[in-house]
């Protein structure tokens, strides 16, 4: 079964310093996988996903994502984080033929330090 | 914003009770999804709907059940709830499976 390990439970990083969220997933064929940022008391937004093609992926409010199959990696990345990206990331990766059930890792809580 | 509501958006109830919620979206959307969110677990699926009447399961199905009976709505039944129900419960849709999903504002359901 596909799963998605997020190791960073928690990160804190400095206002103005580059940031980078690990993901691993575990999956047969090429993957389906998705970013997603919940804000508190808030519901997901989806921030990038990467289906096939250029493996580094741009998404909204400054984030990227590469894909690295040898890796089993989809790690996000932003140069410079502001006070409002503190929240909570999620990785996901879509299982079935059309990814038409997306199983998430546990999240990373991102905290901005002023 | 994706037209999704969520309702109620709080409940507290007592085990053994009966809970249903419902999500109702107005944006046609084939896939509709719930999810709960537990401290440590990320989101896990519960049950997903490709259909009107369409159902599968996901990883947590056990002591929920679900029906799809319109394409706009999509009803989550806690048969008799238990504690370790207590939880958020998201609701989202997606137009087609690999597509973007789309989350509700969520409910809070506390069991006593």
């Amino acid at each position: 079964a596909q799963s998605v390990t997020q190791p960073d439970i928690h990160i804190t990083v400095s206002e103005g310093a580059s940031l980078e969220l690990r993901c691993n997933y575990s999956y047969g064929a090429t993957p389906y996988l998705f970013w997603y940022v919940q804000s508190p008391g808030q519901g997901l937004q989806l921030l990038l996903k990467y289906f096939s093609g250029d493996t580094l992926v741009q998404g909204i409010k400054g984030f990227e994502a590469e894909f690295k199959r040898s890796q089993s990696s989809f790690n996000l990345r932003k140069p410079s984080v502001h006070w409002s990206d503190a929240a909570e990331y999620f990785c996901a990766v879509g299982e079935g033929s059309s990814a038409s059930k997306i199983i998430f890792g546990s999240g990373t809580r991102l905290s901005i330090r002023p | 914003d994706a037209g999704i509501t969520q309702s109620p958006r709080h409940k507290v109830t007592e085990t053994g009770t009966p809970v249903t919620l419902r999500c109702h979206q107005t944006e046609n959307h084939r896939y509709m999804y719930w999810y709960r969110q537990d401290p440590g677990h990320g989101l896990r699926l519960i049950h997903y709907s490709y259909g009107v009447k369409d159902t599968d399961k996901g990883e947590v199905s056990d002591g929920y059940s679900v029906s799809r009976s319109k394409t706009e709505d999509f009803l989550l039944t806690l048969e008799s709830a238990t504690s370790s129900q207590t939880s958020v419960y998201f609701c989202a849709i997606s137009e087609s499976g690999a597509e973007t999903q789309y989350f509700g504002p969520g409910t809070r359901l506390l069991v006593l």
